[in-house]
């Protein structure tokens, strides 16, 4: 199984909800990701779990919270979102916590704030 | 910053030619990454080369580093329909575990 899954595919939320983002892989890798991808711009990276610790915060708002309950599960929890959170958020997982190894990432989940 | 620049921005070309799309870079890197990105989807890497490493060849894929230029170039071969799709290269650079997506090449290839 190579495969990152993503849930939900699309999301739609008011700015005063409470909602998660799910991210799960099977392939054993320590390192997981989140990235923020505006409409025909690159992805840009949020977050960083190393052997489930948060090593990397990229000075994310704190209306995400990111959390990792195990080695193979990733959430994104939002609250309080602002219209220009809207955006595609992306999921990844590598075999170790380096650059020097590819990165497998999910379908995404496309985020409408309202 | 950090971020690489691809050039072009957009690609239009007919099934069969070759497409190269070019990154350029001003930092030192560990290495650097090619990935493709369907309709605002998830992305699937395609090849990765390290700084010590001036060409690798993956299929249709040839990518080539020049870190005296801060440059990389990734060429398709006999594109298809299929190769239709954005393209990113990647940099690693420093001991975090973390990528660099550059600008983007949004590639079109026509029957």
């Amino acid at each position: 199984d190579t495969e990152v899954t993503q849930t939900p595919k699309h999301l739609v939320m008011g700015m005063t909800n409470k909602k998660s983002l799910k991210c799960e892989q099977h392939m054993g890798h320590r390192a997981m990701y989140w990235y923020k991808q505006k409409a025909k711009k690159p992805p840009e990276l949020m977050f960083v779990y190393s052997y489930e610790k948060l090593s990397i915060n990229e000075s994310v708002p704190s209306r995400f919270s990111p959390e990792c309950p195990n080695s193979s599960l990733l959430n994104l929890h939002l609250h309080a979102l602002q219209p220009e959170d809207s955006a595609l958020y992306l999921c990844a997982s590598s075999h170790v916590p380096s650059g020097w190894t590819e990165a497998f990432f999910g379908q995404g989940t496309r985020l409408t704030v309202v | 910053s950090q971020q690489g620049e691809e050039d072009p921005q957009a690609l239009s070309i007919q099934e069969g030619e070759n497409a190269t799309m070019n990154c350029s870079y001003k930092t030192s890197i560990n290495n650097l990454q090619w990935y493709r990105q369907n309709s605002g989807r998830g992305l699937v890497h395609l090849i990765l080369i390290r700084s010590n490493e001036r060409e690798k060849h993956s299929g249709r894929l040839r990518v080539t580093l020049d870190t005296s230029k801060k440059s990389s170039s990734l060429l398709i071969t006999a594109s298809r329909a299929a190769d239709t799709a954005s393209y990113f290269c990647a940099l690693n650079t420093g001991t975090a575990s973390k990528l660099t997506f550059g600008t983007g090449t949004r590639l079109q290839v026509t029957l």
